[in-house]
């Protein structure tokens, strides 16, 4: 059973324009969730993440939404730049020294 | 932010051989290790967590004896795929957190093995 769901495998978005990318989970032990960026053949690199006890979190064009109640995050990014397009992941964890849990990722394809 | 360094980053080997790939943590010790595997437009799958100076723990369905992980040092994990055969070829990346400061986990670049 899929703990974090990205159920959205693509997304395209105009340059300059705001995307949302949205993540599920159903762990509610889950204390921890971030957003990490991937391009092809490399490994994921850190975007944001933001602490259960948290409802928003924002870090430059980034910023990252959580509703506990719903079990759901998103992510938004605006405005949208051509170099944005890559594969974002969403992870969750428990605190202390445990794996990350990943969604399936959602390609995000940002148009000039 | 912490640097994980994983080495090599591209691997091409004949069926029945081994390879062994390297992950290293460059500015901060890492007790604890973890290997994801992705195949191609999947997400990263667990598959095992290296512990330091004792036996990695290995996620449901993954073969030990097949994936050999050794985490002889604060610094160092390594995973061997044994006796390749071409279904193991994949995209390998190992991570490691650094608990006490940053929830996020640093990774490294990833290997491709690409066996033949």
């Amino acid at each position: 059973d899929q703990q974090v769901k990205q159920n959205s495998p693509s997304l395209s978005v105009q340059e300059g324009r705001i995307s949302i990318l949205n993540c599920d989970y159903t762990n509610s032990m889950f204390d921890y969730f971030l957003w990490y960026k991937k391009y092809p053949a490399e490994g994921p690199t850190f975007l944001i993440s933001i602490s259960s006890i948290k409802d928003k979190n924002e870090d430059g064009r980034f910023t990252v939404f959580l509703n506990k109640s719903a079990k759901h995050l998103s992510l938004h990014i605006v405005p949208s730049q051509p170099g944005d397009s890559a594969v974002y992941f969403c992870a969750a964890s428990v605190s202390g020294n445990t794996p990350l849990v990943f969604g399936k990722g959602t390609r995000l394809s940002v148009i000039a | 932010g912490a640097v994980v360094s994983q080495h090599p980053s591209r691997v091409i080997c004949k069926s029945g051989t081994s390879v062994k790939i390297e992950c290293r943590s460059l500015d901060f010790q890492a007790t604890t290790m973890f290997w994801y595997r992705q195949f191609p437009k999947q997400s990263l799958m667990l598959m095992a967590t290296s512990n330091e100076g004792s036996k990695a723990t290995y996620e449901q369905g993954v073969e030990k004896d097949k994936f050999l992980i050794n985490h002889a040092s604060l610094t160092l994990s390594t995973l061997t795929v044994t006796s390749a055969h071409p279904e193991d070829s994949s995209f390998y990346i190992c991570s490691a957190r650094v608990p006490l400061f940053r929830p996020e986990a640093f990774f490294g670049q990833g290997t491709r093995l690409t066996v033949v």
